[in-house]
């Protein structure tokens, strides 16, 4: 069973910082991984698929990386909107997601 | 517009069953898969399974076999989540999304969701 391990599990950053967060994936799963931003008690949002395509509507400070087992998400310039948690997502097979990074304000 | 509408919330006592439904709309239900996903409070996302409506195809994960079913039923667009034998730590929000199929090597998978319902919040509690 592949698992999903992000980094770190929290992260306090300011507004206008570069972030970057880190999932690996146990074995090789190509480049079918996505991440997702969710805020409290809504649904998940999709940023980016095939590990490094922005969804539709996505900001463009969004961007992500890797394959194989090494991924990233790189926020550019953190905004207000985007203190949240965000989740890794591979669906190779079937679904798995990584326990979530919370960015949390410093 | 497309729209996922979940049934409201359930309390249930360990040990029994609960059934979540999600009704779809502004699209053509076989046209697409739905996958549930569930969250514990404080919790991550957890996968729980999908179905294909156009064949009624099912995969479940690992960790739930044996305790939940999928069913659709096309005439109304909705699919159902039956969950049994509730335990404490099944108490979470579970989700309904809507997925495109996809094969890759071969296998039958489904691209992250696009569209997803409102949540279900279902307690189970003596």
């Amino acid at each position: 069973d592949i698992q999903m391990t992000q980094s770190p599990s929290t992260l306090s950053a300011s507004v206008g910082d570069r972030v970057t967060i880190t999932c690996r994936a146990s074995q090789s799963i190509s480049s079918w991984l996505a991440w997702y931003q969710q805020k409290a008690g809504r649904a998940p949002k999709l940023l980016i698929y095939k590990a490094s395509t922005l969804e539709s509507g996505v900001p463009s400070r969004f961007s992500g990386s890797g394959s194989g087992t090494d991924f990233t998400l790189t926020i550019s310039s953190l905004q207000p909107d985007d203190f949240a948690t965000y989740y890794c997502q591979r669906y190779n097979t079937y679904w798995t997601f990584g326990q979530g990074t919370k960015v949390e304000i410093k | 517009q497309v729209q996922l509408v979940q049934s409201g919330a359930e309390v249930k006592k360990p040990g029994a069953s609960v059934k979540v439904s999600c009704k779809a709309s502004g699209y053509t239900f076989t046209n697409y898969g739905i996958n549930w996903v569930r969250q514990a409070p404080g919790q991550g996302l957890e996968w729980m399974g999908w179905i294909t409506p156009y064949n009624g195809d099912t995969n479940y994960a690992q960790f739930l076999q044996g305790r939940v079913t999928l069913t659709t039923d096309t005439s109304t667009s909705t699919t159902y989540m039956e969950l049994r034998s509730l335990r404490s730590d099944d108490t979470a929000v579970y989700y309904c999304a809507r997925a495109t199929a996809i094969r890759i090597s071969g296998v039958v998978t489904y691209t992250p969701p696009d569209f997803w319902g409102q949540g279900t919040l279902v307690t189970v509690s003596s």
